[in-house]
């Protein structure tokens, strides 16, 4: 059974820096074509893709924020990071973990429960 | 960037055909998928690979694609079939993934 839970601050000021964990749980990042990414929502609008590491350390990133993000494994082999570096009111949003499957062009099949983070001063 | 246009908003009667599409330059390159988000909750994926469906989807729910769009059919629309949908995929050299803005259909 597949399972992601994501973790970090709810409130972020402006020009901070973001940093999300993912813990997830039912399978391994070392195996091919599996990546896991991230998500967001702002209230009441779409879905937004950020960005995905896969099995094999590639990476990638939305063309528009590229410049300010960053995923990474994390310390333990069942942890994602993502940073977000000068954060605005604008990245007011629900950041959702997934699993994703197929490689580069694959699709998300699983979805963490999402973490609400706010920026404001 | 790329992007995915869906129409904003689709209504039916309970029992009609619900059809949502999602046009896309690179949709005759790369597969389409779709989400089902109600409120409150996290998106769940309704069809993969254009047309298939996964095992826990009801039958009502299909999925085609032609050309530069694709198109999510729900026959016989239930009143429990009200959400948001999303269509999601590729650009055309699969660097990075797209959603589109989302449809939100109605059914009354």
């Amino acid at each position: 059974q597949i399972t992601l839970k994501e973790s970090g601050p709810t409130l972020v000021k402006p020009t901070q820096t973001l940093t999300l964990t993912c813990s997830f749980s039912g399978f391994s990042l070392s195996t091919g074509s599996v990546g896991v990414g991230w998500i967001r929502q702002p209230p009441g609008k779409a879905l937004e893709w950020l960005g995905v590491i896969y099995w094999n350390n590639d990476k990638r990133y939305r063309p528009s924020l590229n410049s300010r993000l960053t995923v990474t494994r994390g310390t333990s082999n069942n942890q994602v990071v993502l940073t977000m570096t000068n954060m605005d009111p604008v990245d007011t949003a629900t950041y959702y973990c997934v699993h994703t499957i197929g490689g580069t062009g694959g699709y998300i099949d699983y979805w963490g429960q999402g973490t609400l983070v706010t920026v404001s001063s | 960037s790329y992007e995915l246009t869906q129409p904003p908003s689709v209504s039916v009667s309970p029992g009609q055909t619900a059809r949502i599409t999602c046009s896309g330059d690179a949709l005759p390159k790369r597969f389409a998928y779709w989400y089902q988000q109600k409120s409150g909750q996290a998106p769940v994926l309704v069809i993969y690979e254009d047309t298939r469906r996964p095992s826990d989807i009801p039958e009502r729910f299909s999925g085609s694609s032609s050309g530069t769009m694709a198109t999510l059919t729900i026959n016989g629309a239930q009143v429990e079939d009200e959400a948001d949908y999303y269509c999601y995929s590729a650009d055309s050299s699969a660097y990075y993934s797209v959603f589109g803005g989302g449809t939100k259909l109605t059914v009354l």
